[in-house]
Order: structure tokens, then C-alpha cells, then sequence
């Protein structure tokens, strides 16, 4: 059961490259989420969704783009990257009123 | 805007003490979490009290939840080494576009030998 796995792990980008990160849930959660987390902020909500086919922006959603095709896998897009992106991206999936699990995250640097 | 505010944001304590850390919130809320993250790793869900709740346990961990004063205790008794981690509380809101968590920015615990 690998729960959550978030691909690639380490990334560098080039300030107005595109990439996507890959989010994978086995779990059957409904909800899933992308954050950030800047160093000593807490996580900071960028876009999440509610089920296949759904999304919704969050608290810092400019400058990305997701998608939720599949139920099990939450995309999140980067079209023209800027060194404001770098950051460590975290997915999470969940079922109302529970816990929330976490991947492992992805640090991004655009330099 | 952080919904959760941490206090203390850092806690150096000594194995085998206690350790207690406070949250503090501005909306009504679903429920509150609580979660771990070790250096460089993910969050790890620690425990979560229901906006109907007034405490929990669980293992060394307690919560408390007063809704009136909109604010969250965590404690930790007989802490270990292994507990060096920051903190973070979240807030779960019920929106029309679902449940999201708010974090809070931590209270970073070390736990000496």
C-alpha cells in the first residue's frame, strides 16, 4: 500500500521552463490537494479538488494548473516557471473529516 | 492568510518532560489536526478532534479543543529524542467547493537527550 507518491522528488527548472508534478493516491480518497511550503511558513493551499474531473484555486493558485482526470492522480502545472515557484510542493488526498495523508514532496529550484 | 497560529513557534525541552503546544484560530471549523513533519519529510497525521469535541487522546499524545476561546492545545507527555519535529495544527473548513485544511506556520520541537 504506497498510499501517496509524488514524481520526481528533486527538479531544477530554468525561470520560463513548464513542468508537471505528478500526484498518485491508491486510496480512494475523493479529495485531493497541492501545497507549498516556503522555509519556516507553514503549507499554503494552491489548488485541490473534490473529485474526478473537479478543481478549485486555493489560497496561491497563479502561476499553476491542475488537473484531475483520474480519480487516483492529481496534476499539477507549471507553464512558465518563476524563481517565486521554488518552493517544496506537497500533495495530499483525504476523506472528509479525516486525516489527510501526505506524500513525500517535490523540491522544486528555478533558478 | 494562515487560519492556525502556533505558539510557541519553538520549544527546547528535555527527554522525559513535557511538552505543550498551542493553536490558535479565527473561523469556525469542521474539525482541527494536528500533524508532524520531520526534517526534510512529509507531514504525518497525528490526530484530529471534531468541532464537537473537547479531547482526545492518543498513545502520549492529548488534545484539547475550546471553540469558544477558538484555540487548540497539543501535548506531548514523556517526550523522546524521536519527538524532535515541528508541529502544525490545521483547520478543516467545509466550503461549497469541499474540505480544505488551513496549516498554521508550526512550533518547531527539540527534544534533548
Amino acid at each position: 500500500n504506497a498510499g501517496v507518491t509524488q514524481t520526481p522528488k528533486f527538479r531544477v527548472l530554468k525561470t520560463g521552463q513548464s513542468m508537471t508534478l505528478l500526484c498518485a493516491q491508491d486510496m480512494n480518497h475523493e479529495y485531493m490537494y497541492w501545497y507549498r511550503q516556503d522555509p519556516g511558513m507553514g503549507l499554503r493551499l494552491i489548488h485541490y479538488s473534490v473529485g474526478e474531473g473537479t478543481t478549485a484555486k486555493g489560497e496561491v493558485p497563479d502561476g499553476y494548473n491542475v488537473s484531475r482526470l483520474k480519480k487516483q492522480n492529481f496534476l499539477l502545472g507549471l507553464e512558465s516557471a518563476a524563481p517565486s515557484q521554488t518552493s517544496v510542493y506537497f500533495c495530499a488526498s483525504a476523506r472528509s473529516n479525516y486525516g489527510y495523508t501526505f506524500g513525500s514532496g517535490t523540491r522544486l529550484t528555478v533558478v | 492568510s494562515q487560519q492556525g497560529e502556533e505558539d510557541p513557534q519553538a520549544l527546547s525541552i528535555q527527554e522525559g518532560e513535557n511538552a505543550t503546544m498551542n493553536c490558535s484560530y479565527k473561523t469556525s471549523i469542521n474539525n482541527l489536526q494536528w500533524y508532524r513533519q520531520n526534517s526534510g519529510r512529509g507531514l504525518v497525521h497525528l490526530i484530529l478532534i471534531r468541532s464537537n469535541e473537547r479531547e482526545k487522546h492518543s498513545g502520549r499524545l492529548r488534545v484539547t479543543l475550546d471553540t469558544s476561546k477558538k484555540s487548540s492545545s497539543l501535548l506531548i507527555t514523556a517526550s523522546r529524542a524521536a519527538d524532535t519535529a515541528s508541529y502544525f495544527c490545521a483547520t478543516e473548513n467545509l466550503g461549497t467547493s469541499g474540505s480544505r485544511l488551513t496549516f498554521g506556520e508550526g512550533t518547531q520541537l527539540t527534544v534533548n537527550p
